[in-house]
């Protein structure tokens, strides 16, 4: 069974610009979330999608958004980016965390997106 | 808000050795914790996940408990290895009403190295 894909991998930009990032969840996962990695915050909560209805949003401004589609698929954009966006961009997929079954709120990670902005 | 924070930051040990790595948050309200380790510039492997009910679960060399009134919990690694070189990362998801809605809110990590 395929993990978590995000593509790209790596993405250079520079400020103002434009970004969007692509999460491909496990199949027959229906929740995905996504966090950004720097390293002086550590992992922060971008936000979570369920059945293409965003259900949870962290503290980020609101350049940073997202949606999912039918299949589960998942984007993120930033807009306007600035310097401090630079950051390891990492998408977690899980099964249906509202089930209450252990199983279905493990959340898998795939390997992030590096993006790095001049 | 909820904060949760790991001890030690970083850690080195010789092989073999077992150890214990530390995790406590400030809200109790969770719905579940998970433990996972980072390679550097990789994505996050999920080692155990504990439902709030629960106090243990074990894999392989891995035990990890959750005292949840306490706040706290600890993943115990058995026999270390250099491959088990890596930072783990621990992290709460938020009881939103009886759901698990919340989101996920992660420590700083811990550093493990591992020599032979």
């Amino acid at each position: 069974k395929a993990g978590v894909t995000q593509t790209p991998r790596y993405l250079i930009k520079t400020r103002g610009q434009q970004v969007t990032l692509s999460c491909s969840p496990i199949s027959g996962h229906r929740s995905v979330s996504w966090y950004q990695q720097t390293p002086g915050q550590g992992l922060q909560f971008l936000f979570e999608y369920f059945s293409e209805t965003q259900r949870n949003k962290g503290n980020f401004p609101g350049r940073f958004s997202g949606r999912q589609f039918s299949n589960s698929r998942s984007e993120m954009n930033v807009s306007t980016l600035e310097l401090g966006d630079s950051a390891l961009y990492l998408c977690a997929s899980s099964i249906n965390p509202g089930q209450g079954f252990s199983s279905y709120n493990e959340q898998f990670f795939g390997p992030g997106t590096r993006l790095t902005v001049l | 808000k909820q904060e949760v924070t790991q001890i030690p930051a970083a850690l080195s040990v010789p092989e073999g050795e077992n150890l214990v790595l530390n995790c406590s948050f400030t809200d109790s309200a969770i719905y579940n914790l998970q433990w996972f380790r980072q390679d550097p510039g990789k994505g996050l492997t999920s080692l155990l996940l504990i439902q709030s009910s629960q106090r243990e679960q074990t894999s392989g060399r891995l035990n990890a408990s959750l005292d949840k009134s306490s706040g706290r919990s600890t993943l115990y690694i058995a026999a270390s290895q250099p491959g088990d070189s890596a930072t783990y990362l621990c992290a709460v998801r938020a009881n939103a009403g009886g759901t698990s809605y919340g989101k996920l809110t992660f420590g700083q990590g811990t550093i493990l190295t591992v020599h032979p």
